[in-house]
């Protein structure tokens, strides 16, 4: 069955650095998507990409976060200056026609910001 | 802001007994409803859904109910597995184009042998 890939499954970094987490959505996929969950919480909408741009955003992703599709393939999540509060799991998800039904997620990265 | 609410952070039941996950939202907004299943260390994997005009879905052992003028959905699962043990999430979104999903806070299923 297709999958949603995401790379490292771990990143620990000190605050203040740059992070790009990696994500390989489903080939056929049109819509991406990145997630976050902190520890004990819920998990929260961060960003959908359509089409090569962002369709929607949410007040979470401020301008310390970008994605890009650099190729075909890749998803990435950049945070340029990572702050304690940025440890999470960030969960990429990708989906055919937009419905919420077929997310695929992917099974996360935890980010570990010392 | 808790658009989506499970009330119940853990549910204990029996094998083979009904498992019962409740759901509340308050955006009335709202139009498409889902269930997510989580292990630890993996990603969510989509359950069931429904769109809000149904009131039931039905897949297999899950089934989901919604109640719109209560703005309140359940899942159902029976007979119950010790495999079904996990976190239960609750997602909604307003459309289904690309549209973000608001999560609740999830369930702790545990079902004993």
């Amino acid at each position: 069955e297709p999958e949603v890939t995401q790379t490292p499954s771990h990143q620990v970094t000190q605050m203040g650095q740059e992070v790009i987490l990696r994500c390989v959505p489903i080939s056929n996929h049109l819509y991406f998507y990145w997630y976050r969950q902190i520890l004990g919480q819920k998990v929260e909408f961060l960003v959908s990409f359509y089409n090569n741009e962002i369709s929607e955003k949410s007040e979470i992703f401020d301008d310390q976060f970008s994605v890009e599709r650099p190729d075909g393939s890749n998803f990435t999540l950049k945070i340029r200056s990572t702050k304690l509060e940025d440890s999470a799991m960030y969960f990429c998800a990708s989906s055919e026609a937009g419905q919420g039904a077929g997310y695929t997620f992917g099974s996360g990265t935890r980010l570990t910001v010392v | 802001d808790q658009q989506v609410k499970q009330n119940s952070p853990s549910l204990s039941v029996q094998e083979g007994r009904i498992s019962i996950l409740n759901c509340d939202y308050t955006n009335s907004m709202f139009d498409y409803f889902l269930w997510y299943k989580k292990y630890p260390a993996e990603g969510p994997t989509f359950l069931i859904s429904i769109s809000s005009i149904k009131d039931k879905n039905e897949d297999g052992r899950f089934t989901v109910f919604l109640n719109k003028s209560a703005k309140h959905l359940s899942l159902h699962i029976v007979p119950s597995q010790p495999g079904d043990s996990a976190v239960y999430f609750c997602a909604a979104s307003v459309g289904n184009a690309g549209n973000m999903l608001t999560f609740g806070g999830g369930t702790r299923l545990m079902v004993k042998p």
